[in-house]
């Protein structure tokens, strides 16, 4: 297994900008999520992909969020018109079908000033 | 609703033995997993229980009652590097994993 990988690493925007994250899963994972985690809490459930469709998401989740992952490999998070309430650390794991034990990335760390 | 119930922070001393419970409340349930934080890193997988009863794996036990609704974590033969947030995550009827907060575990030398 070469990881689950997720780019960029850091991130800092300006409030009102657009920004999109990348997260490669573990090459034969199917299922593949992204959660938010704040300090203190545990993640948090954004949208869950099972190969290219997105099974769910969160009903907290506002519309200035889209996830897609066109070919079922690799993922991307986009939030628009972002708010300093977005700042977090985007978590983007992935898990075989037969599996449901999560194998996480190191994560995006989104600072908006 | 779903809910998941740790204790915020716990101290332990190198060397000791540290119980983590956790209680929860889902809509359904496909299991419950163990997940190690260290601070500014990503969860890690420490173990997953689907039946009662203890699961042991090395320095580390995990028990579950799916009747009580109640796990807990052992962490025997305390290390430094095990200073770390410990997150009990059950599975609902959905198989999500349902996040509590998480057990913020400070070990002293």
């Amino acid at each position: 297994d070469t990881g689950v990988s997720q780019n960029p690493r850091h991130k800092i925007t300006k409030r009102g900008q657009n920004v999109t994250f990348r997260c490669d899963p573990i090459s034969e994972h199917n299922r593949l999520y992204w959660y938010r985690q704040t300090l203190g809490q545990g993640p948090e459930f954004l949208t869950y992909f099972q190969n290219e469709a997105q099974l769910e998401k969160s009903r907290l989740l506002s519309d200035r969020f889209s996830a897609e992952r066109p070919k079922g490999s690799f993922s991307t998070l986009e939030i628009q018109r972002t708010e300093q309430g977005d700042s977090a650390m985007y978590l983007c794991a992935s898990s075989r079908l037969t599996s449901y034990e999560q194998y996480f990335g190191p994560g995006t760390r989104l600072t908006v000033t | 609703g779903q809910n998941i119930d740790q204790p915020t922070e716990m101290t332990a001393t190198e060397g000791a033995i540290v119980q983590i419970n956790c209680t929860y409340q889902t809509s359904g349930f496909n299991g419950l997993f163990w997940y190690q934080q260290h601070a500014g890193e990503a969860p890690t997988f420490l173990s997953y229980n689907v039946l009662d009863g203890l699961e042991e794996k090395g320095r580390f036990s995990s028990f579950l009652s799916r009747s009580k609704g109640y796990s807990y974590l052992l962490l025997k033969e305390l290390q430094m590097k095990d200073s770390a947030s410990y997150l009990c995550a059950p599975m609902d009827s959905n198989y999500q994993l349902i996040w509590g907060a998480g057990t913020k575990l400070i070990i002293k030398p």
